[in-house]
């Protein structure tokens, strides 16, 4: 199975600050099948990005994602207070389906 | 708007059985491939299992295949997990999950509607 490692572990910022997480993969990942979500707590995951850089439905502009390979980023431009949450990154293109371990980014 | 709401967690003894249920609406469910995955309170996504449209194509992961049995009813626009011979590290939140994109597989998906979850705790 394909092992995702996200890192930082957790992020501190604080708001109007760019955040850059990264999602490294044990094997290629073909960029159609990597996405990105958002949790809240007390709430389900949200979708983000999918396709490594195309936003869900209702996506901010200033969410973005790039990447492929073993190497896929999300990057927030502009933080908002609402961003502040954990975030997953996850491959659908090998059986099974893998979630990263999360990144929590917290305010500064 | 799509809504899905799961049912059937609870307190369970290990070795015992539970079968949870998501209920679909807002959507035509027959369209869409759907999965469940958990998540342990506090800890990480982990997907468990995934039914195609037409429940030809049926996933699961290693840790629950051959205890685990995911099933769905078209007519009812509903989704089901047969859990059997329940082990404490099966204790997790588990999600409803809708597959973005119409058809897709039991294997493969990304999601763009989960349920709240439904708790299910394995304990003597």
């Amino acid at each position: 199975e394909i092992v995702l490692t996200q890192s930082p572990g957790t992020l501190s910022l604080s708001p109007g600050e760019r955040a850059t997480l990264s999602c490294r993969a044990s094997q290629s990942v073909s960029s159609i099948y990597l996405a990105w979500y958002l949790q809240k707590p007390g709430q389900a995951p949200r979708l983000l990005i999918y396709g490594a850089s195309s936003r869900a439905t209702g996506i901010p502009d200033r969410f973005s994602g790039s990447g492929s390979g073993t190497d896929f980023t999300l990057t927030i431009s502009r933080l908002e207070p609402e961003d502040f949450a954990v975030y997953y990154c996850q491959q659908y293109g090998s059986s099974p389906i893998t979630f990263g371990q999360g990144t929590r980014l917290e305010i500064k | 708007e799509v809504q899905l709401v799961e049912s059937g967690g609870g307190l369970v003894q290990p070795g015992r059985s539970l079968r949870l249920s998501c209920a679909a609406s807002g959507l035509t469910f027959d369209d869409y491939a759907m999965h469940w995955v958990r998540q342990v309170p506090g800890k990480g996504l982990e997907w468990v299992s995934g039914i195609s449209w037409n429940s030809g194509s049926i996933g699961y992961a290693a840790s629950v295949k051959g205890r685990f049995t995911i099933s769905r009813d078209n007519g009812k626009n509903s989704l089901y997990l047969q859990m059997n011979s329940l082990r404490a590290e099966d204790t997790a939140l588990y999600y409803c999950a809708k597959a973005r994109g119409v058809g897709g597989s039991g294997t493969y998906a990304h999601f763009d509607y989960w349920g709240q979850g439904t708790l299910v705790t394995v304990s003597s």
